[in-house]
């Protein structure tokens, strides 16, 4: 069965870093692009960023919200997404998803992990 | 940036009643168009992508509608657990944007 799971959110101050993982299982990782989306408390989706895979040299897209100061990376042998996230503001609250592109297509998420929670408050 | 505009915010209908949802982006994206259902608590799942093809598993009352600017999903005969927040991506041009939402009620 296809799953993502999410780790590493909790409480952070601000100014702080964190590392998101998402372990991927049940499909062939390195094939797919991956994304990062989240969701502050009672409101909607935010597009966090994309890594695309190794045929596409792992290039990066970013939000703005977040350029330069997240980084998405991955980790093909061990099937695992990452995101760093430095400067860590109070607005960053959110659950963070991890989702897998739907290769056919590229541009949709149809796999969702179940979403980690990452609280930026001093 | 792409803009995604969500009409109406909340709709409330029966079980049974069609439902229209539309979303409008500020510029031409062609068939560049995605829905997600998200319930509370839960993750979002996609229902629809490239603005009318159906992601296997959904139930075929969900369909896709529009191109350019203007696209609908439709909910053709409302069932108890469609009640949920909808919401469309543009799939166009980086950074990726959705819409507002839409929460689904049944009456």
């Amino acid at each position: 069965e296809v799953h993502l799971v999410e780790s590493g959110g909790g409480l952070v101050q601000p100014g702080g870093s964190l590392r998101l993982t998402c372990a991927a299982s049940g499909f062939t990782f390195s094939d797919h692009y991956m994304d990062w989306v989240r969701q502050a408390p009672g409101k909607g989706l935010e597009w966090v960023g994309r890594i695309r895979n190794k045929a596409q040299s792992y290039t990066t897209e970013y939000a703005a919200s977040v350029k330069g100061r997240f980084t998405i990376s991955r980790d093909d042998s061990d099937n695992s997404l990452y995101l760093q996230m430095n400067s860590l503001k109070t607005e960053d609250t959110a659950m963070y998803y991890c989702g897998r592109d739907l290769i056919s297509w590229g541009a949709a998420i149809d796999i969702w992990g179940q979403g980690t929670m990452v609280t930026v408050s001093s | 940036d792409i803009q995604m505009t969500q009409s109406p915010s909340s709709v409330s209908a029966s079980v049974g009643d069609r439902v229209t949802i539309s979303c409008r982006a500020s510029q031409g994206i062609g068939s560049w168009l995605a829905w997600y259902q998200q319930k509370p608590g839960k993750a979002p799942r996609l229902l629809i992508y490239g603005a009318s093809r159906l992601q296997s598993g959904i139930p075929s009352r969900f369909s896709g509608g529009g191109s350019g600017t203007d696209f609908t999903l439709t909910i053709s005969t409302l069932q108890p657990e469609d009640s949920a927040t909808y919401y469309c991506q543009q799939a166009k041009s980086f950074p990726l944007t959705l819409g507002g939402g839409t929460k689904v009620e049944i009456k």
